[in-house]
């Protein structure tokens, strides 16, 4: 099993293009997740889901776009990049929420120009 | 003040070291509490779970004080592959599940 796989692992950008981000798993997880790392900060939700067909948008939403057509897949989209959205992006899934462990993919590193 | 706050280090300690790490959480309502692992660019990965009563996973327990509202993570006889970020987290409910910053921890030979 693969697990948790993101592409790209890494991408500049300009200020104001835009980009999707490819989230996969192969656990049959209803539950996945995007989230942002920055320097000194936790994890910080973007958005989430928790089936397919379903997004929710979590602690830090603008400026992001999800979907989840196929159970397996989460797209994060980035409609019009900006300088502070330079940052590691990760997804994650897991069986249950909250009570359970949640995997994470390697990340992708975004830098915003 | 910050939901999950931990002392973001760095510990710097000697092979065979024991260490100990704490974090606070300020919603009394949290349900469920882990620790995760990670290594320098690279994901978080989970090291245990935190339960009611304690649990330990060879080298590593963890605590959890409801009172005080904190849990803590003991490394016993560190190890060089020991030296990571530990992630305090904290499951307050729904979706909420809040990643604290990380302490940092070097263990050196």
């Amino acid at each position: 099993n693969a697990g948790v796989t993101q592409t790209p692992k890494f991408r500049v950008l300009k200020t104001g293009q835009s980009m999707t981000l490819l989230c996969a798993q192969d656990m049959n997880h209803e539950y996945m997740y995007w989230y942002r790392q920055d320097p000194g900060m936790g994890l910080r939700l973007i958005h989430y889901s928790v089936g397919e067909g379903t997004t929710a948008k979590g602690e830090v939403p603008d400026g992001y776009n999800v979907s989840r057509l196929k159970k397996q897949n989460f797209l994060l989209g980035l409609e019009s990049a900006a300088p502070s959205q330079t940052s590691v992006y990760f997804c994650a899934s897991s069986s249950l929420s909250g009570v359970s462990e949640q995997f994470f993919g390697p990340g992708t590193r975004l830098t915003v120009l | 003040r910050k939901e999950v706050e931990q002392d973001p280090g760095p510990f710097n300690v000697p092979e065979g070291a024991t260490v100990a790490f704490n974090c606070t959480y300020s919603n009394s309502a949290s349900q469920s509490f882990f620790w995760y692992r990670q290594d320098c660019r690279k994901e978080p990965k989970l090291l245990m779970s935190v339960y009611s009563s304690g649990n330990e996973d060879g080298r590593f327990t963890a605590q959890l004080n409801r009172a005080s509202q904190y849990i803590s993570l003991l490394i016993r006889d560190s190890k060089l592959s020991d030296s990571a970020t530990y992630l305090c987290v904290v499951h307050t409910g729904g979706f909420k599940t809040i990643f604290g910053a990380g302490t940092r921890l070097f263990v050196k030979a």
